[in-house]
């Protein structure tokens, strides 16, 4: 299984949430930030925000009022939910799992991908 | 808009040594470490660097990384075809609050 595995809805209306879940397969969940990042269709990546095991988050200040990441420590798992969605939003969402220390940051393990669609 | 800033593209023949920068500021490479990710199209991003210049384990070596200042760089020797991809380095910015991704570079094997 890869280490990192993720699933959600793949087609979207306007207004509706967006919502994700990733799975951790093997290793410890405890020690790292788990994070979600998306790219839009043909441009660069944006990190959307990150959860650590205790469940301390940090988000995009140009996302914050409409996501929440949340995690399920007995299943290793963590979900991304993205309200009040637009088309602006149709991007390819990947989970990753980060490091931090201080003055480094980095994110070791990505998902495969969920492509996600807003369309009317 | 990004606030690390990359070249769209860089080429190279295969064996040519291709390198292209990242450059930033105070809050972001300025004050932390530099990662870089290679996306091979179609699929996710990978860790290629991470600290500055740290290769994972798997990475050849003919990939390196250094930073200066407010600025990073990743080179590529003895370019291959495979590394045909989209290379995105990253930080940490403090102003922001934010991990932020630069622009990406395209590197093309000629």
């Amino acid at each position: 299984q890869a280490p990192l595995q993720q699933w959600g809805a793949g087609l979207l209306k306007p207004s509706e949430t967006l919502s994700l879940r990733c799975a951790v397969n093997g290793g410890s969940f405890s020690g790292y930030n788990w994070s979600w990042i998306r790219q839009s269709p043909g441009k660069g990546l944006e990190w959307i925000g990150e959860i650590n095991h205790s469940g301390s988050t940090k988000y995009n200040p140009s996302l914050e009022s409409r996501v929440t990441i949340s995690v399920d420590t007995s299943k290793n798992q963590f979900s991304l939910k993205l309200t009040s969605v637009i088309a602006a939003d149709t991007a390819i969402y990947y989970c990753a799992r980060g490091i931090s220390a201080s003055g480094t940051h980095r994110l070791d393990s990505w998902g495969q991908g969920n492509r996600v669609t807003v369309s009317s | 808009q990004s606030v690390l800033t990359q070249p769209p593209s860089a080429s190279g023949t295969p064996g040519q040594r291709v390198t292209f920068s990242c450059s930033g500021g105070s809050s972001n490479i300025g004050s932390n470490t530099v990662s870089w990710y290679q996306q091979l199209p179609g699929t996710a991003p990978k860790l290629l660097m991470h600290s500055n210049n740290e290769r994972p384990s798997g990475v050849p070596d003919r990939f390196s990384g250094s930073k200066s200042g407010t600025s990073a760089s990743l080179a590529i020797s003895g370019l291959q075809s495979e590394d045909e991809a989209d290379y995105y380095c990253a930080t940490w910015d403090d102003s922001l609050n934010t991990y932020v991704f630069g622009t990406g570079t395209k590197v093309t094997v000629l």
